[in-house]
């Protein structure tokens, strides 16, 4: 069972609704990340937060807006997507020492009609 | 060239075999990297994290080369449930940025 926890588990919206998917962790880990991944490719960075600020954004759209309400919890608000936005979306966490590796939660499949 | 290089595959092989996959990276200040599990559409899950030379668990062993830029995972005694497609990931950057390889897809068959 993995210890960072995703909701909803799959997700289907169309290009005009606004969503949220949320992560939680109680690891007391303060980096948390946002990334995507499309079929058979690996995971790509989107964002990751660092004691609840941002402190990465790969030139992700404007479209996806995260948003860190605390330590344990972290949002990725989703407004005007593209079919083209269809993918995995992984959170995941790590303790506050550099080069530690990460937790991944189950992940949100996106999919936009 | 890419910060995170990885032979995609797939390595079909018989059960028991040992089979081995490397990564290389290219930025020298890389210190920490790490091997991570992916069966089809569920997230990846840690199987070794490299820090000094090598790290050994049961059947799996990984090898770092800093002065040649890889890591290597050895993976003895194949077994079926084995079959996943195996990440590398490196910090390549300031921060808490981790890149992934694009992934060794293994199949262990009877």
């Amino acid at each position: 069972d993995t210890e960072v926890t995703q909701t909803p588990k799959h997700l289907v919206m169309g290009m005009t609704n606004k969503k949220s998917l949320k992560c939680e962790q109680h690891m007391g880990h303060r980096a948390m990340y946002w990334y995507k991944q499309k079929a058979k490719k690996p995971p790509e960075l989107m964002f990751v937060y660092s004691y609840e600020k941002l402190s990465i954004n790969e030139s992700v759209p404007s479209r996806f807006s995260p948003e860190c309400p605390n330590s344990s919890l972290l949002n990725l608000h989703l407004h005007a997507l593209q079919p083209e936005d269809s993918a995995l979306y992984l959170c995941a966490s790590s303790p506050p020492l550099n080069n530690s590796p990460l937790h991944f939660g189950n992940g949100t499949r996106l999919t936009v009609t | 060239r890419k910060e995170v290089e990885q032979d995609p595959g797939p390595f079909n092989v018989p059960e028991g075999a040992t089979v081995a996959f490397n990564c290389t990276y290219s930025n020298s200040a890389s210190q920490s990297f790490f091997w991570y599990r992916q069966d089809c559409r569920k997230e990846p899950k840690l199987l070794m994290s490299v820090y000094s030379s090598g790290n050994e668990d049961g059947r799996f062993t990984a090898q770092l080369n800093r002065a040649s830029q890889y890591i290597s995972l050895l993976i003895r005694d194949s077994k079926l449930s084995d079959s996943a497609t195996y990440l590398c990931v490196a910090f390549t950057g300031g921060g808490n940025k981790l890149t992934f390889g694009t992934g060794t897809q293994l199949k262990v068959e009877l």
